[in-house]
């Protein structure tokens, strides 16, 4: 069935470095492609998307890259803050959305 | 902003009991969603609802479980005989045509 495998699951950088998170999926009629921050005991909350016309997508300090030929999507934080830290779950949407098992993000002050 | 509301927020029952989760969708949505995560594991989809019936589900939802859209605002899941492993945080969410899905705040079912 569709899958959605996530990378790495625990991830820990120091304050003002980069984070980057990578998924890959199965299903070619995948087509949009979210990333969702989840603080403990709160709901998913969209951080940016990205649609599969589309290479690259930006926003402040969060970027989307997609490789649709080979089915990988990243998401990369740039001058991580304390409040980054969260589990993130990527995923893919056909006719059905699949999640990622989910990157818990320490950033260590 | 429009938000996506669900009730009760904390559902204990014992096990082999029927549990209703509810959830309001936002009103101009036409796609609605139920998920559930277990403690510390992923969000699971379960079920897709679109024009008045189910458009996708998972193996997860099995006999046991049940949607409906009894009016034209809410958008309910039916648990008949809950299972301890049927505990879990579940997420109703809608979204637009071709849109972002927002997710609810979650019913924490507990079965005990």
């Amino acid at each position: 069935g569709e899958n959605v495998e996530q990378h790495p699951s625990t991830l820990s950088v120091q304050e003002g470095d980069s984070a980057v998170i990578k998924c890959t999926y199965s299903d070619s009629a995948s087509n949009y492609f979210p990333w969702y921050k989840q603080e403990l005991g709160k709901r998913p909350q969209l951080i940016i998307d990205i649609r599969s016309n589309v290479g690259e997508k930006k926003d402040q300090r969060i970027a989307v890259t997609l490789n649709k030929t080979a089915k990988h999507f990243s998401l990369h934080i740039t001058e991580t803050q304390p409040e980054d830290s969260a589990v993130y779950f990527c995923a893919a949407r056909g006719f059905k959305t699949i999640f990622g098992a989910g990157t818990r993000l320490f950033v260590k002050a | 902003e429009p938000e996506v509301t669900q009730t009760p927020s904390h559902q204990v029952t014992q096990m082999g009991q029927e549990v209703i989760l509810r959830c309001v969708p936002i009103s101009n949505h036409l796609y609605f969603y139920w998920y559930r995560q277990i403690l510390g594991q992923k969000v699971e989809f379960l079920v897709s609802f679109y024009n008045n019936e189910i458009s996708e589900k998972s193996e997860i939802f099995d006999d046991q479980f049940s949607v409906e859209r009894p009016d034209g605002s809410n958008f309910t899941l039916k648990i008949r005989s809950t299972k301890l492993e049927d505990s879990a945080m579940y997420f109703c969410a809608s979204r637009g045509f071709d849109g972002e899905q927002y997710f609810g705040p979650g019913t924490r079912l507990t079965v005990t």
